[in-house]
């Protein structure tokens, strides 16, 4: 079975510090996919980020980086320098190779403070 | 603009009602995936279709169905209502068959409030 998990639930930081989303996923698929989006307060899935099994290059946009490690099955979120608009629900998922579905972690609520 | 466009955004009913939630996927794209996210349950895939034919359910009671017409638009009916169906329903499409190599797009979602 595939499975996502966002062990932290809540996240309160002050602006400007740095800060990590944990994402540990499941999967007995070799071929699978994994995912960030971003869901702000009015409501809209915002994708982030899509990353294949067979890429394990860390990826920097801006601000926001991301960590695959195959080793520990993680795929972790990294804000840079946050900022209050940065403020959100983010989701990790996981596509597998012949699932025909993207299963969602439960979400990190990040609270970005002034 | 994510190219997925979900009607209405918001609805509010009644017990006992049903309801029909549209989408329309970005052009191009062949499969269309139901979620539904409340706030105990998080985001759940309810249904997926593909060029008009049901390809994965989820878990979707049985007073919900869906289809995909002929010009890709699909359709989630939610009937028989109850208090517990208030959620927002979101729709994603992508291009294949269901590999996440080529992503998927959500909408806006529709927000379903039952009173």
């Amino acid at each position: 079975a595939q499975k996502v998990t966002q062990a932290q639930t809540e996240i309160s930081v002050v602006e400007k510090e740095d800060v990590t989303l944990d994402c540990v996923y499941e999967t007995r698929d070799t071929t699978y996919y994994l995912f960030w989006y971003k869901q702000p307060p009015s409501g809209e899935l915002v994708f982030l980020i899509r990353r294949n099994s067979f890429d394990e290059q860390n990826e920097i946009s801006g601000r926001y980086s991301w960590n695959f490690q195959k080793s520990t099955s993680s795929f972790n979120f990294t804000i840079t320098a946050s900022q209050v608009v940065d403020s959100a629900v983010y989701f990790c998922a996981l596509a597998g190779s012949s699932a025909s579905k993207i299963i969602f972690g439960s979400g990190t609520r990040l609270s970005i403070r002034p | 603009d994510s190219g997925v466009t979900q009607t209405p955004k918001h609805l509010i009913t009644a017990t006992g009602q049903r309801v029909t939630l549209r989408c329309s996927p970005r052009s191009g794209d062949l499969s269309v995936y139901w979620y539904q996210q409340s706030l105990d349950q998080g985001l759940q895939f309810l249904i997926h279709y593909y060029n008009g034919e049901e390809r994965a359910k989820g878990n979707i009671l049985e007073r919900f169905s869906a289809q995909q017409f002929p010009d890709l638009h699909s359709e989630l009916n939610l009937s028989s209502l109850e208090l517990g169906d208030s959620a927002l329903y979101f729709c994603a499409s992508s291009v294949a068959g269901g590999r996440g190599d080529y992503g998927y797009t959500f909408g806006s979602g529709t927000r379903l409030t039952v009173v």
